[in-house]
């Protein structure tokens, strides 16, 4: 079963705007990772929260974690339209560090 | 480095037909993993390896079987192709530890007939 939930499933906006995206997950985690996969293409990884960890930057991304909701988001800020994407949430899980994904987040970034 | 590689990228096969779908990758990561990705499912663990000689059932096992030789190798083999199996297949490593990120190699899509 998947391990993560994303929503929105897809979501537009335009250059210049900001865009969340939110997961939610099953059962306790080691971390809990972002990947982009552009269409056709193979995943890459964005950032990795910490179980511990509430909050994090990495550049245009801020990733919060909220242990006690079992949730993530992933704000990217001023988007733009190399932005446009699939995003996945991943979870981390188990003495193997099995990552478990979600659905995905759709995003387009029009000009 | 060429990071995490995958051949096919392509392939077509009947009902019934078995292959082996290749994964290298040069990093030296002791883990490594098969996913597949259907529409509208995200990405489901097939199997994984914590090391060489060492492989584990994920998700969605049945019907595929993995061995790990060697580090840099983590073939994956269909025994009897089905349309089921029709899907893309991504090839993952990272290095061992909680916290380190996965590297993906650029995917094999399948096609069963």
């Amino acid at each position: 079963s998947q391990q993560g939930e994303e929503d929105p499933q897809a979501l537009s906006i335009q250059e210049g705007e900001n865009a969340t995206m939110n997961c939610s997950y099953k059962t306790s985690i080691n971390n809990l990772q972002w990947y982009r996969q552009n269409s056709g293409r193979g995943l890459v990884h964005l950032i990795l929260i910490r179980s511990n960890e509430r909050e994090k930057h990495s550049g245009r991304l801020r990733v919060t974690l909220d242990t006690s909701k079992k949730s993530s988001s992933l704000l990217i800020t001023a988007s733009r339209a190399a932005d446009t994407a699939s995003y996945f949430c991943a979870a981390s899980t188990g003495t193997a560090s099995k990552l478990t994904f979600g659905t995905g987040t759709r995003l387009q970034v029009t000009l | 480095n060429a990071g995490v590689t995958q051949t096919p990228k392509f392939q077509v096969l009947k009902t019934g037909q078995s292959m082996t779908l290749q994964c290298a990758q040069d990093m030296n990561h002791e883990y490594m993993s098969w996913y597949r990705q259907d529409p509208g499912m995200g990405l489901r663990l097939i199997h994984y390896s914590v090391g060489a000689g060492i492989t584990d059932q994920g998700e969605v096992p049945n019907g595929y079987n993995v061995s790990r030789s060697t580090t840099e190798d983590f073939p994956l083999r269909l025994l009897s192709a089905a349309p089921s199996q029709t899907s893309v297949y991504f090839c993952a490593s990272r290095r061992a530890g909680t916290y380190n990120e996965q590297f993906f190699g650029p995917g094999t899509r399948l096609t069963v007939l």
